[in-house]
């Protein structure tokens, strides 16, 4: 398996553009998630989805879309890059359990640049 | 929301046990205690989790005081590999009965050889 995978590595944005961040696993997980991590700050939660078709919100959610097409795959979207928006992206991703502890997996990050 | 309070930063020597605490003071009866850490450069990694009994696995034990209101991640060898920073988490949060994990500041491990 390898696990959670993130594309790019590095991205350097200009103020206005627009990017996705690629995400996928290959564990057959239905949660995926997105977070962010600032300059030592723990992760906060941008978007999540708990199965194909299905997403929501997280704690800062604004300037980012995503969908869920496939249970692999779960892109985020930066519509109109922001320098607020410079940060370290991990997406993680475990399976759907209610009676049994799954840990999260996380991929390696994409770390973003907006100029 | 139930907090987590942990030490900004811990040092240790290699070799060494290390006992890294973390406060829980309002832990609701349901909350699973659970450690990540994030080595530099990385996503972070599962460590480990428990409820209510102490827990051990290749990588660490978790000590849980009988009340909750604190537990301790012991690293019993720690080597240089293990400097990084430890999450202690209670929630999990948005999404349902498991959610996604909620993050703070942690504690930084550094490891002196």
């Amino acid at each position: 398996n390898a696990g959670v995978t993130q594309t790019p590595k590095f991205q350097v944005l200009k103020t206005g553009q627009s990017m996705t961040l690629q995400c996928a696993q290959d564990m057959n997980h239905e949660y995926m998630s997105w977070y962010r991590q600032d300059p030592g700050m723990g992760l906060r939660l941008i978007h999540y989805s708990v199965g194909a078709g299905i997403t929501d919100q997280g704690e800062v959610p604004n300037g980012y879309n995503v969908s869920r097409s496939t249970t692999e795959d779960f892109p985020l979207r930066l519509l109109s890059a922001a320098p607020s928006q410079t940060s370290v992206y991990f997406c993680a991703s475990r399976l759907r359990g209610v009676d049994t502890y799954n840990e999260q997996f996380f991929g390696p990050g994409t770390r973003l640049t907006v100029l | 929301d139930a907090k987590t309070t942990q030490p900004n930063s811990m040092e240790s020597n290699e070799e060494e046990p290390v006992h890294l605490p973390c406060n829980h003071s309002t832990i609701s009866g349901t909350d699973y205690i659970h450690w990540y850490r994030q080595l530099p450069s990385q996503g972070p990694e599962y460590v480990i989790h428990g409820l209510t009994s102490n827990v051990n696995n290749r990588m660490a034990s978790l000590a849980i005081a009988e009340d909750r209101k604190s537990s301790t991640l012991i690293l019993h060898r720690a080597t240089l590999r293990d400097a990084a920073v430890y999450y202690c988490i209670l929630k999990w949060n948005y999404g349902g009965s498991q959610g996604n994990l909620i993050f703070g500041k942690g504690t930084k491990l550094s490891v002196k050889p």
